[in-house]
This record gives structure tokens, sequence and C-alpha cells, in this order.
């Protein structure tokens, strides 16, 4: 158990929904990271935020949106959903924002999108 | 560009045999950290190590250990006497000062270990 939460474990939606993931970073880490993971795509990395700011962007949509609350738990917004967008989203956490940093990886979430 | 390389798509091995995954990566960076993780089918994403592009030691813990050559730009993972709980997909992945925090992962390698 990495110490990283991640919730909803599963989740089944239709085209053109709007979800929210949740991720509650471990215990003093300041920084979340969002990654999905497809089977064309691989595991991407999305973005992260660093104590409540964002800090970097990777390949992220514009139809999906992040943020940090003041308590460090994330959510991550994805809206018109597509067939495509089904995926395992991954959520990590760590000290702080620094390539030196081991990003440890909740449990995922599996959208899947009909 | 960063690129992470696992030529390996799949390897199956008996319980007991010596397995290695090969993992080879692109940076034009001379700071950089390599990692691995190992995605059992439970689906989780588990930190197995760290090394940064200055420690070219070699590592061991347990039965896992793992060789970093900058010459040949590889961070190749070797599991000596397989288990079947050793079943998973693995990645190596790697973070430099381009990439910033996030990280850049290749494709994977699934091990399947039988008994």
């Amino acid at each position: 158990d990495s110490g990283v939460t991640q919730t909803p474990k599963h989740l089944i939606t239709a085209t053109g929904q709007r979800v929210t993931l949740r991720c509650s970073p471990r215990s003093g880490d300041l920084s979340v990271y969002w990654y999905q993971q497809s089977l064309d795509q691989g595991l991407q990395f999305l973005i992260q935020y660093y104590n409540g700011e964002e800090r970097a962007k990777g390949n992220i949509l514009e139809r999906f949106s992040a943020q940090q609350f003041p308590d460090l738990h994330s959510e991550l917004n994805l809206s018109s959903l597509e067939l495509g967008d089904s995926a395992l989203y991954f959520c990590a956490s760590s000290t702080g924002s620094w390539a030196t940093d081991t990003q440890y990886f909740g449990p995922g979430t599996r959208l899947t999108v009909l | 560009a960063q690129k992470v390389t696992q030529a390996q798509t799949e390897i199956s091995v008996v319980e007991k045999e010596d397995v290695t995954l090969d993992c080879v990566y692109e940076t034009r960076d001379t700071t950089y950290y390599l990692f691995w993780y190992k995605q059992p089918p439970s689906g989780e994403l588990v930190f197995l190590i760290r090394r940064n592009s200055f420690d070219e030691q070699n590592e061991i813990s347990g039965r896992y250990s793992w060789n970093f050559q900058k010459s040949t730009s590889s961070f190749n993972f070797t599991i000596t006497a397989s288990q079947v709980v050793d079943s998973a997909v693995y990645f190596c992945a790697l973070s430099d000062n381009q990439a910033g925090t996030a990280l850049i992962f290749g494709k994977g390698t699934t091990l399947s270990v039988s008994s």
C-alpha cells in the first residue's frame, strides 16, 4: 500500500458525460500528479500540482482539468467524454516538486466510457 | 526528446529461472533519474527503484538487481530465481530537466512466470 488513495475504483459512464476522479496524497506529500494509462498510448503524464498550484502540464486535453485543494487532495475533472477516454487514471504523490522525488502511485481509477 | 525503450514486450519463464528485463533510454541531459515500477495483475503501480545519472553502482535488493550502464544508456533489471508472484508488467521510466518532474515511461514488459 503506497498510502495514496483514489476514488472511485471503477467508473462507468456514457459519452458526453462529465466525471470527477479524486486523489488523496500520502501524508506529508505536497505534489500530486495525474497519469493516464491506455492500451494505445501507454502511461502518459497529464498534470502536476504542488501545494495547490499547477506546476507542470503534459498531454492533457482541454476537456480535462484538475485542481488541488488546501487539504492537498486533488480532483481530475473529465468532461464531454469520448470512447477514447476509457483508460486507467493514476494519481501519484511525492514529497516535493523535483525530478529527484520518487512518485508513489495510487491504485488507479478505471474509467469506462460507453 | 526523451525516450524510454523496452524492446521486450512479453517474456515467459518457468519458476526459478533468472530473467533480465531490458531498458534503454535517451536524454540529452547529464542529470537524469531512472526508475522501475511493477504493475501486478491487480493494477496498481509499485515503485521498485530510483537511480540518478551520477551513480553507476549496481544495486541488489534480495532477488532483484539492477545494472546501470551510461555507456550503453541502459538500466536493466534482473530477477534471480523467479517466482510466480513476480508475474506482472514492469515499467522503466525516466525524468530529466527537460521533462521536469514528469515521468517518461516505456511501454512495459509483461513477465509471466509459470510453476
